[in-house]
């Protein structure tokens, strides 16, 4: 079935350092990809998307792209800073069922000034 | 509303009682998803609504557990006998028709049972 497995933390950083956060996936048909955050006391909030192979989705300084041939869909950002400290979720959804979201375990990320 | 409206925030009841919790979706989603999620872990699927009708409930736990969606819009999660074990936040999220969209989701209700 579909599943995601991403990068087990918690990972700590220094403001301004590189970060990436793995994920890969198994996926029956052609998944949609998305990387979801989680902020201290805040709700699920999608941070991006890709909905097929090769896109990249990028958001405030975040970006990902959709490997199939790696089934991956890696979490990077070129400077973290002190307020992307988060639990960030890979997750996909089968756009063919619809059926629900699958999710990873999450990472827990801290950055430090 | 402009984002998926769960209540109550915060429940606490006492083991072998029922809860009910609410979730009102963004208006005009047809796609409704319940998930639990307990600390440190990724939200787990529960029940899956297009419409009215529950399309998946593959992820409910058991029998204690139902969901109902009368309407199309509001859902109620419905947990009956509760356990200690039933003690987490659980999470409600819509999706619009277009199959490619993100689920939008609540802030969720963390529910304690003492």
């Amino acid at each position: 079935g579909d599943s995601v497995t991403q990068m087990e933390g918690p990972v700590t950083l220094s403001e301004e350092a590189f970060l990436t956060i793995n994920c890969t996936y198994t996926a029956t048909g052609y998944p949609s990809l998305f990387w979801y955050v989680q902020y201290p006391g805040e709700g699920l909030q999608l941070l991006l998307k890709a909905t097929k192979a090769d896109d990249k989705g990028s958001n405030k300084g975040f970006e990902a792209t959709y490997r199939k041939e790696t089934t991956s869909f890696h979490l990077e950002k070129g400077s973290v800073q002190v307020s992307d400290s988060a639990v960030y979720f890979c997750a996909l959804s089968d756009p063919v069922t619809r059926n629900q979201f699958y999710f990873g375990t999450g990472t827990s990320l801290t950055v430090i000034p | 509303g402009a984002g998926v409206s769960q209540t109550p925030s915060n429940k606490v009841t006492e083991k072998g009682k029922y809860v009910e919790l609410r979730c009102d979706p963004i208006s005009g989603h047809t796609a409704l998803y319940w998930y639990r999620q307990s600390l440190g872990q990724g939200p787990e699927f529960l029940i899956y609504f297009q419409g009215t009708g529950a399309a998946d409930d593959s992820g409910l736990p058991n029998d204690r557990f139902f969901a109902v969606r009368p309407e199309g819009s509001v859902s109620t999660l419905k947990i009956q006998r509760t356990e200690r074990g039933d003690s987490a936040v659980y999470l409600c999220a819509s999706s619009s028709t277009d199959r490619r969209t993100e689920a939008f989701f609540g802030q969720g209700t963390r529910l304690t049972v003492v």
